[in-house]
């Protein structure tokens, strides 16, 4: 099983739409989660953390659950510029970063 | 911005030669990433330097060596280059070390590598 796995998508969604990506890790011992953004050939970007609690950071909502071992990551009223590549990144404290594929999302007019 | 710079942005190379990459990491921070994200891929972690010495390696063979300098800047070192070896190669600063839960990485643009 990978470590961290995501659907590749691509979601296609218009604009407005509700989407939610979800992700699955296996390690257990992992403590901290990531949402980065990556456009069509440039660098990943952070997005947002994910917390325990769940987080909001305008129109994006990250959930952590830690008994299923996956985190989510919502997006209300989608804009065309939301177009990209969201990568799940997990950490389990004395070993790197380790990223999912990615979930292709396209936003259409 | 992040203030992570690297260099070449682009490169073409072939089979059985030999390749340097660099990258300046942003400033005050002292562990410089690399990565190799394959097309259609998340980027694989090959190495991590803290401090000028290797501080982690993911799954990569001896023939992907890396340095680091006083000023935390990076080189990624690729010998006998293959075929598969063509992807872009990230490159990402952060303040601290493997031994943190909550690290933060930032990306420099990237060096498409191709391979022919």
């Amino acid at each position: 099983r990978k470590e961290v796995e995501q659907d590749p998508g691509p979601f296609n969604v218009p604009e407005g739409a509700t989407v939610a990506f979800n992700c699955t890790y296996s390690n257990s011992a992992s403590q901290s989660f990531f949402w980065y953004r990556q456009d069509c050939r440039k660098e990943p970007k952070l997005l947002m953390s994910v917390y325990s609690s769940g987080n909001e950071d305008g129109r994006f909502t990250a959930q952590l659950n830690r008994a299923s071992q996956y985190i989510s990551l919502l997006i209300r009223d989608s804009k065309l510029s939301d177009s990209a590549t969201y990568l799940c990144v997990v950490n389990s404290g004395n070993t790197p970063l380790v990223f999912g594929k990615g979930t292709r999302l396209s936003v259409i007019a | 911005e992040t203030g992570v710079t690297q260099s070449p942005t682009h490169l073409i190379k072939t089979r059985g030669q030999q390749v340097t990459l660099r990258c300046s990491s942003q400033s005050g921070h002292n562990t410089v990433s690399w990565y190799q994200q394959a097309l259609g891929q998340g980027p694989q972690f090959i190495f991590q330097y803290y401090r000028e010495e290797e501080n982690g390696r993911g799954n990569f063979p001896p023939r992907f060596s890396g340095l680091q300098f006083p000023n935390y800047s990076s080189e990624l070192n690729v010998n006998a280059l293959e075929l598969d070896d063509s992807a872009l190669y990230l490159c990402a600063s952060s303040l601290v070390g493997l031994s943190t839960t909550n690290e933060k990485l930032f990306f420099g643009s990237g060096t498409q590598l191709s391979v022919l």
